[in-house]
């Protein structure tokens, strides 16, 4: 079936450092690409997406890129802040019955030391 | 964010109990989901909702039962409770075609003991 996988699991970096979170998908049909973070206790909630026609997306310090011939898509967070610690998850979907579909990574923890 | 709430937020039930998690929002959202969070394993979907009294399986559907009678609310029943379903459960909802994006509610910390 669909997977995505997801790395590194966890991931260290001092704060004004950049970060970057890469994932795979297995299913070529994917062209809807969302990235969530979920802090300690809270809720999922989307960051930045990118459909299969662009290349790349920047929102401020957030960027991701995608890459369709290799199947992979990248998140990368620049100048990094304590606020940025948290869990993020990449999803990469294609549309069902006018819906996407997501198949979630399996998570990145992110600590931003001060 | 307070357009999708989830009830309860902490549930602890014996195995082969029936229990239902519950799921409203209050957008009129076309298509609803839930999944389950498990260290390891990321979110994964159980079930999802395209409109009212449609509704199809994920990827982990087994040993879970939902329905959605109206548009707001779609429950989640796991009818025989087994220790393997103890987990966090998120409902989310997005809009047909306009977005993309899946709005979850705030979750529901399941132990089956």
């Amino acid at each position: 079936g669909e997977n995505v996988e997801q790395h590194p699991s966890t991931l260290s970096v001092q704060e004004g450092d950049s970060a970057v979170i890469k994932c795979t998908y297995s299913d070529s049909a994917s062209n809807y690409f969302p990235w969530y973070k979920q802090e300690l206790g809270k809720r999922p909630q989307l960051i930045i997406d990118i459909r299969s026609n662009v290349g790349e997306k920047k929102d401020q310090r957030i960027a991701v890129t995608l890459n369709k011939t290799a199947k992979h898509f990248s998140l990368h967070i620049t100048e990094t802040q304590p606020e940025d610690s948290a869990v993020y998850f990449c999803a990469a979907s294609r549309s069902t019955s006018g819906t996407y579909k997501y198949i979630f990574g399996t998570g990145t923890r992110l600590k931003v030391l001060a | 964010d307070a357009g999708i709430t989830q009830s309860p937020r902490y549930k602890i039930t014996e195995t082969g109990r029936q229990v239902t998690l519950m799921c409203h929002q209050t957008w009129s959202h076309s298509y609803m989901f839930w999944y389950r969070q498990d260290l390891g394993h990321g979110l994964r979907l159980i079930y999802y909702s395209a409109a009212a009294d449609i509704t199809d399986k994920g990827e982990v559907p087994d040993g879970y039962v939902v329905s959605r009678s109206k548009t707001e609310n779609f429950p989640l029943t796991l009818e025989s409770a087994t220790r393997s379903q103890t987990s966090v459960y998120f409902c989310a909802s997005s809009e047909r075609q306009e977005s993309y994006e899946q709005y979850f509610g705030p979750g529901t910390r399941l132990t089956v003991t």
